[in-house]
């Protein structure tokens, strides 16, 4: 059974530019979370999908988007890439309705030079 | 917003010895969940254990047991008979049972297993 999937695993970028980000969530899963987590600090939660509508969102500005698809995967997408926005990113997965239990990816490192 | 603080940057403890880490919340809720998670240098983070708030009885998962005190808003770890593959980041964080589905993390505390 495979787990939250992320790719790509490294990414390194310039100011400006955009970038997306991938997730396959944990076989069953039905919703889909993305966090942010800046070097020695925790994750900060960016917003959650569900039944592909962003369903919560935390403080990000606009410039962080996302979808998902009906296989229940997702995408993030940052615009105008800030310094600032480098950081490890997260996704996580979950059933909606089931258990509380968030089940995490191994993360994509976004590097912004 | 619901903040989650843990105080101990970082901890220490020798093989086979038992360690405590520290956390506190703030909540004006009453149902929530509380939950443990391991984060590794492989980046995965791995669920360690959880509580639910309505539960009076503190969980434990093998090795590994909290101390919950829900009028105080502590949620310490405590793990025994540490195992050199306990050496980690360890994140508490909160859930609110009725608002919404976003979880909230500490700061998260650096664990070093000394053999």
């Amino acid at each position: 059974d495979a787990g939250v999937t992320q790719s790509p695993t490294h990414l390194i970028k310039t100011r400006g530019q955009q970038v997306t980000l991938r997730c396959s969530p944990k076989s069953g899963h039905d919703t889909v979370s993305w966090y942010q987590q800046a070097l020695g600090q925790g994750p900060q939660f960016i917003f959650q999908y569900y039944e592909e509508e962003e369903r919560q969102r935390g403080n990000f500005p606009d410039r962080f988007s996302g979808h998902q698809f009906p296989n229940y995967s997702s995408e993030l997408n940052v615009n105008a890439l800030l310094l600032g926005d480098s950081a490890l990113y997260l996704c996580a997965s979950r059933v909606w309705r089931g258990r509380n239990i968030q089940y995490f990816g191994a993360g994509t490192r976004l590097s912004v030079l | 917003a619901q903040t989650v603080t843990q105080s101990q940057p970082e901890m220490s403890v020798q093989e086979a010895e038992t360690v405590t880490l520290s956390c506190t919340y703030d909540t004006s809720e009453s149902d929530y969940y509380l939950f443990w998670y391991k984060q590794p240098p492989s980046r995965q983070m791995i669920l360690v254990i959880r509580q639910e708030a309505y539960k009076q009885q503190n969980a434990t998962e093998n090795r590994f047991s909290v101390n919950f005190q829900k009028a105080a808003k502590s949620f310490s770890l405590k793990i025994s008979d540490s195992q050199l593959g306990d050496a980690a980041m360890y994140f508490c964080a909160y859930r609110s049972a009725n608002t919404g589905n976003q979880f909230y993390f500490g700061t998260g505390t650096s664990l070093t297993v000394i053999p």
